[in-house]
Protein backbone atom coordinates (compact mmCIF):
# COMPACT_ATOMS: atom_id res chain seq x y z
CA UNK A 1 0.00 0.00 0.00
CA UNK A 2 2.71 2.23 -1.15
CA UNK A 3 1.23 6.17 -1.33
CA UNK A 4 0.91 7.18 -5.20
CA UNK A 5 3.71 9.82 -6.01
CA UNK A 6 2.88 13.59 -6.69
CA UNK A 7 5.28 16.15 -7.11
CA UNK A 8 5.97 18.25 -3.64
CA UNK A 9 5.44 21.62 -5.22
CA UNK A 10 4.28 23.03 -8.55
CA UNK A 11 3.53 26.85 -8.91
CA UNK A 12 2.61 28.84 -11.88
CA UNK A 13 1.33 32.74 -12.37
CA UNK A 14 -2.09 34.09 -12.45
CA UNK A 15 -3.82 32.98 -15.42
CA UNK A 16 -0.91 30.02 -16.53
CA UNK A 17 -2.17 26.73 -16.40
CA UNK A 18 -0.20 23.76 -14.15
CA UNK A 19 -0.44 19.99 -14.22
CA UNK A 20 0.36 17.88 -11.44
CA UNK A 21 0.85 14.21 -11.85
CA UNK A 22 0.12 11.21 -9.79
CA UNK A 23 1.77 7.96 -10.34
CA UNK A 24 1.07 4.51 -9.21
CA UNK A 25 0.49 0.69 -10.60
CA UNK A 26 -1.10 -1.60 -12.35
CA UNK A 27 -3.10 -2.34 -9.15
CA UNK A 28 -4.65 0.92 -8.26
CA UNK A 29 -4.53 4.01 -11.02
CA UNK A 30 -3.70 1.93 -13.90
CA UNK A 31 -6.22 -0.76 -13.41
CA UNK A 32 -8.77 1.35 -12.72
CA UNK A 33 -11.01 4.34 -13.66
CA UNK A 34 -11.56 5.32 -9.89
CA UNK A 35 -9.21 8.53 -10.20
CA UNK A 36 -10.18 11.34 -8.12
CA UNK A 37 -8.89 14.69 -6.75
CA UNK A 38 -9.03 16.81 -3.63
CA UNK A 39 -8.14 20.29 -3.05
CA UNK A 40 -7.57 21.06 0.93
CA UNK A 41 -7.33 24.36 2.28
CA UNK A 42 -4.91 24.74 5.40
CA UNK A 43 -7.17 23.95 8.47
CA UNK A 44 -10.22 22.82 6.42
CA UNK A 45 -11.44 19.10 5.10
CA UNK A 46 -10.63 18.31 1.56
CA UNK A 47 -12.99 18.87 -1.16
CA UNK A 48 -13.66 16.64 -4.47
CA UNK A 49 -12.70 18.37 -7.36
CA UNK A 50 -12.85 15.58 -9.97
CA UNK A 51 -14.00 12.06 -10.06
CA UNK A 52 -14.10 9.03 -12.28
CA UNK A 53 -10.04 10.47 -13.83
CA UNK A 54 -12.15 13.57 -15.85
CA UNK A 55 -15.75 14.33 -13.99
CA UNK A 56 -16.30 17.15 -12.39
CA UNK A 57 -18.80 17.52 -9.68
CA UNK A 58 -21.61 20.18 -9.91
CA UNK A 59 -19.94 23.92 -8.75
CA UNK A 60 -16.78 22.90 -9.76
CA UNK A 61 -14.67 25.42 -12.44
CA UNK A 62 -13.95 24.09 -15.33
CA UNK A 63 -10.80 25.31 -15.09
CA UNK A 64 -10.22 22.01 -13.36
CA UNK A 65 -9.59 18.81 -15.90
CA UNK A 66 -8.48 15.15 -15.12
CA UNK A 67 -6.77 12.66 -17.82
CA UNK A 68 -4.90 9.41 -17.37
CA UNK A 69 -2.63 7.50 -19.16
CA UNK A 70 -1.28 4.16 -18.32
CA UNK A 71 -0.64 4.25 -14.35
CA UNK A 72 0.09 7.96 -14.15
CA UNK A 73 -2.98 10.16 -13.70
CA UNK A 74 -2.85 14.22 -14.11
CA UNK A 75 -4.89 17.19 -13.07
CA UNK A 76 -4.75 20.14 -14.69
CA UNK A 77 -5.61 24.00 -13.61
CA UNK A 78 -6.31 26.35 -16.34
CA UNK A 79 -6.11 30.22 -16.20
CA UNK A 80 -5.05 30.06 -12.25
CA UNK A 81 -6.40 32.33 -9.45
CA UNK A 82 -5.40 32.97 -6.50
CA UNK A 83 -7.63 30.79 -4.67
CA UNK A 84 -5.99 27.62 -6.27
CA UNK A 85 -3.09 27.87 -3.89
CA UNK A 86 -3.66 24.84 -1.81
CA UNK A 87 -2.57 21.15 -1.62
CA UNK A 88 -3.84 18.75 -3.78
CA UNK A 89 -4.66 14.85 -3.25
CA UNK A 90 -4.92 12.20 -5.90
CA UNK A 91 -6.56 9.12 -4.58
CA UNK A 92 -7.12 5.73 -6.45
CA UNK A 93 -9.43 2.64 -5.53
CA UNK A 94 -6.86 -0.46 -5.58
CA UNK A 95 -7.44 -4.21 -6.65
CA UNK A 96 -6.99 -5.28 -3.24
CA UNK A 97 -10.47 -3.01 -2.81
CA UNK A 98 -8.80 -0.58 -0.55
CA UNK A 99 -8.06 3.20 -1.45
CA UNK A 100 -4.67 4.52 -1.54
CA UNK A 101 -3.63 8.21 -1.68
CA UNK A 102 -1.57 10.60 -3.57
CA UNK A 103 1.69 12.20 -1.29
CA UNK A 104 0.36 16.03 -2.27
CA UNK A 105 1.23 18.59 -3.98
CA UNK A 106 1.19 22.29 -2.59
CA UNK A 107 0.38 24.31 -5.57
CA UNK A 108 1.72 27.90 -5.15
CA UNK A 109 0.52 30.82 -7.28
CA UNK A 110 3.16 33.48 -7.87
CA UNK B 1 -27.16 18.96 2.26
CA UNK B 2 -24.54 15.87 3.38
CA UNK B 3 -23.58 16.33 6.68
CA UNK B 4 -20.72 14.18 8.57
CA UNK B 5 -19.67 15.23 11.79
CA UNK B 6 -16.91 13.14 13.73
CA UNK B 7 -16.98 13.45 17.60
CA UNK B 8 -14.61 11.43 20.18
CA UNK B 9 -11.17 12.96 19.62
CA UNK B 10 -9.13 13.60 22.47
CA UNK B 11 -5.50 13.00 24.10
CA UNK B 12 -5.01 9.33 25.02
CA UNK B 13 -1.65 7.66 25.97
CA UNK B 14 0.26 4.98 23.98
CA UNK B 15 -1.21 1.33 24.45
CA UNK B 16 -5.06 2.60 25.10
CA UNK B 17 -7.79 2.79 23.45
CA UNK B 18 -10.27 5.42 21.87
CA UNK B 19 -13.61 5.19 19.95
CA UNK B 20 -14.48 7.66 17.04
CA UNK B 21 -18.16 8.39 16.19
CA UNK B 22 -19.32 9.92 12.90
CA UNK B 23 -23.01 11.33 12.83
CA UNK B 24 -24.82 11.22 9.22
CA UNK B 25 -27.13 13.23 7.50
CA UNK B 26 -28.82 14.92 4.04
CA UNK B 27 -28.06 11.00 2.34
CA UNK B 28 -29.28 7.43 2.33
CA UNK B 29 -26.93 6.28 4.90
CA UNK B 30 -27.77 2.78 4.74
CA UNK B 31 -27.20 2.69 1.04
CA UNK B 32 -23.19 4.30 1.44
CA UNK B 33 -20.11 2.70 1.55
CA UNK B 34 -18.00 4.93 5.06
CA UNK B 35 -14.68 5.69 4.96
CA UNK B 36 -11.65 6.59 7.75
CA UNK B 37 -8.92 8.92 6.07
CA UNK B 38 -6.35 10.54 8.77
CA UNK B 39 -4.06 13.04 8.50
CA UNK B 40 -0.78 13.31 11.29
CA UNK B 41 0.06 17.04 11.51
CA UNK B 42 1.78 18.57 8.67
CA UNK B 43 1.40 15.60 6.49
CA UNK B 44 -0.40 14.25 3.81
CA UNK B 45 -3.78 12.10 3.47
CA UNK B 46 -3.55 8.57 4.51
CA UNK B 47 -6.50 6.19 4.07
CA UNK B 48 -7.46 4.26 7.22
CA UNK B 49 -10.48 2.14 6.54
CA UNK B 50 -14.16 1.76 4.43
CA UNK B 51 -16.83 -0.32 5.58
CA UNK B 52 -20.09 -1.37 2.81
CA UNK B 53 -23.15 0.00 3.01
CA UNK B 54 -24.60 -2.70 5.41
CA UNK B 55 -21.51 -3.25 7.01
CA UNK B 56 -20.67 -7.44 5.58
CA UNK B 57 -17.23 -5.81 4.03
CA UNK B 58 -14.50 -4.07 5.95
CA UNK B 59 -11.24 -3.15 4.64
CA UNK B 60 -7.97 -1.51 6.65
CA UNK B 61 -4.55 -0.16 5.49
CA UNK B 62 -1.79 -2.29 6.76
CA UNK B 63 -0.72 0.27 9.54
CA UNK B 64 -3.97 0.02 11.63
CA UNK B 65 -4.69 -4.00 10.53
CA UNK B 66 -5.70 -5.78 13.36
CA UNK B 67 -5.75 -2.52 15.90
CA UNK B 68 -8.67 -0.92 14.30
CA UNK B 69 -12.40 -1.89 13.76
CA UNK B 70 -14.46 0.30 11.70
CA UNK B 71 -18.70 -0.63 12.19
CA UNK B 72 -21.98 1.00 11.29
CA UNK B 73 -25.00 1.21 13.10
CA UNK B 74 -27.79 1.92 10.03
CA UNK B 75 -30.52 2.38 12.49
CA UNK B 76 -28.75 5.27 13.85
CA UNK B 77 -26.79 6.88 11.01
CA UNK B 78 -23.83 6.47 12.78
CA UNK B 79 -20.28 5.63 11.70
CA UNK B 80 -17.63 4.17 14.16
CA UNK B 81 -13.53 3.72 14.42
CA UNK B 82 -12.47 1.43 17.25
CA UNK B 83 -9.18 1.98 17.81
CA UNK B 84 -6.95 0.10 20.23
CA UNK B 85 -2.92 -0.30 21.01
CA UNK B 86 -2.61 3.24 19.95
CA UNK B 87 0.95 4.48 19.19
CA UNK B 88 2.76 7.63 18.65
CA UNK B 89 2.08 7.32 15.44
CA UNK B 90 -1.62 7.62 15.40
CA UNK B 91 -1.62 10.82 16.18
CA UNK B 92 -3.73 12.87 13.58
CA UNK B 93 -6.99 14.47 12.47
CA UNK B 94 -9.51 11.45 11.99
CA UNK B 95 -11.91 12.32 8.67
CA UNK B 96 -15.14 10.84 8.17
CA UNK B 97 -16.31 10.45 4.55
CA UNK B 98 -18.55 8.73 2.01
CA UNK B 99 -18.93 7.30 -1.38
CA UNK B 100 -20.73 7.97 -4.32
CA UNK B 101 -22.37 5.19 -5.95
CA UNK B 102 -19.21 4.32 -7.08
CA UNK B 103 -16.01 3.61 -4.92
CA UNK B 104 -14.76 7.45 -4.77
CA UNK B 105 -14.54 9.25 -2.06
CA UNK B 106 -16.91 12.23 -2.41
CA UNK B 107 -17.34 14.17 0.86
CA UNK B 108 -15.95 14.72 4.16
CA UNK B 109 -16.40 15.68 7.75
CA UNK B 110 -14.07 18.58 9.18
CA UNK B 111 -12.36 15.73 11.15
CA UNK B 112 -11.85 15.36 15.03
CA UNK B 113 -8.23 15.30 16.69
CA UNK B 114 -6.45 12.35 17.83
CA UNK B 115 -3.46 12.85 19.95
CA UNK B 116 -1.04 9.97 21.54
CA UNK B 117 1.01 10.65 23.81
CA UNK B 118 1.88 10.42 27.78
Amino acid sequence: QSALTQPASVSGSPGQSITISCTGTSSDVGGYNYVSWYQQHPGKAPKLMIYDVSDRPSGVSDRFSGSKSGNTASLTISGLLAEDEADYYCCSYTSSSTRVFGTGTKVTVL
Amino acid sequence: QVQLVESGGGVVQPGRSLRLSCAASGFTFSRTGMHWVRQAPGKGLEWVAVISYDGSDKYYADSVKGRFTISRDNSKNTLYLQMNSLRAEDTAVYYCAKDRSVPIIDHWGQGTLVTVSS
